[in-house]
């Protein structure tokens, strides 16, 4: 039984598309989170939300928008894709302290 | 903000042999937590730390939060422990994470 679970693994694009990514947990969990992972694996958090509602928004293009039908699923939307968004996204959720990562989404903009 | 480092950023070692990864923080700490990435780019959570030592078959780990430093001890290193290693502080609902120490273990 998957955990985190992300889709799609792999995402391959054009640049000025609009792609999205789906995040769910099983584990009944109130936190959901996007990280972002760029090429030198430095990890950097976009969005986490509590109970549906955002609670974290960080300087990311407001062409990124985080949305959660329920407390279970966080999907992450990106308008007008760029270059610079190539990157492995990560899905992660939380009751408490301790996180829980998705596998990994590796988004590459052509 | 706080700021996290780790130390080494990269480190070879023969399989069997013993290492110690090092992650400072620039404030106190509260809630550490430590991450294994694999080479599949799995992210697990290998402790929450926030004081004192804990164990988990060949890994432990220590932090001393009056000295603003954690320590994570491996064991008889396998292939399986390469991959990266993060540490990292929950500040206000986020993780501000450290950039890793990266490992290699050779058979």
């Amino acid at each position: 039984d998957t955990a985190v679970s992300q889709t799609p693994k792999y995402l391959v694009t054009q640049m000025g598309n609009d792609k999205s990514i789906k995040c769910e947990q099983n584990l009944g969990h109130d936190t959901m989170y996007w990280y972002k992972q760029d090429s030198k694996k430095f990890l950097k958090i976009m969005f986490s939300y509590n109970n549906k509602e955002l609670i974290i928004n960080e300087t990311v293009p407001n062409r990124f928008s985080p949305k959660s039908p329920d407390k279970a699923h966080l999907n992450l939307h990106i308008n007008s894709l760029e270059l610079g968004d190539s990157a492995v996204y990560f899905c992660a959720s939380s009751q408490g302290v301790t996180q829980y990562f998705g596998p990994g989404t590796r988004l590459t903009v052509l | 903000g706080i700021q996290v480092e780790q130390s080494p950023p990269d480190l070879i070692l023969q399989e069997g042999a013993n290492s110690t990864l090092r992650c400072n923080f620039s404030d106190s700490v509260n809630n550490l937590q430590w991450f294994h990435q694999n080479p599949w780019g799995q992210l697990i959570n290998l402790f929450y730390i926030p004081s004192g030592t804990k164990q988990n078959g060949r890994l432990s780990a220590t932090t001393v939060a009056t000295e603003r430093y954690s320590l994570l001890y491996i064991s008889s290193s396998q292939t399986t422990d390469s991959g990266v290693y993060f540490c990292a502080e929950d500040s206000n609902y986020q993780l501000i994470w450290g950039a890793g120490t990266k490992l290699i273990i050779k058979p």
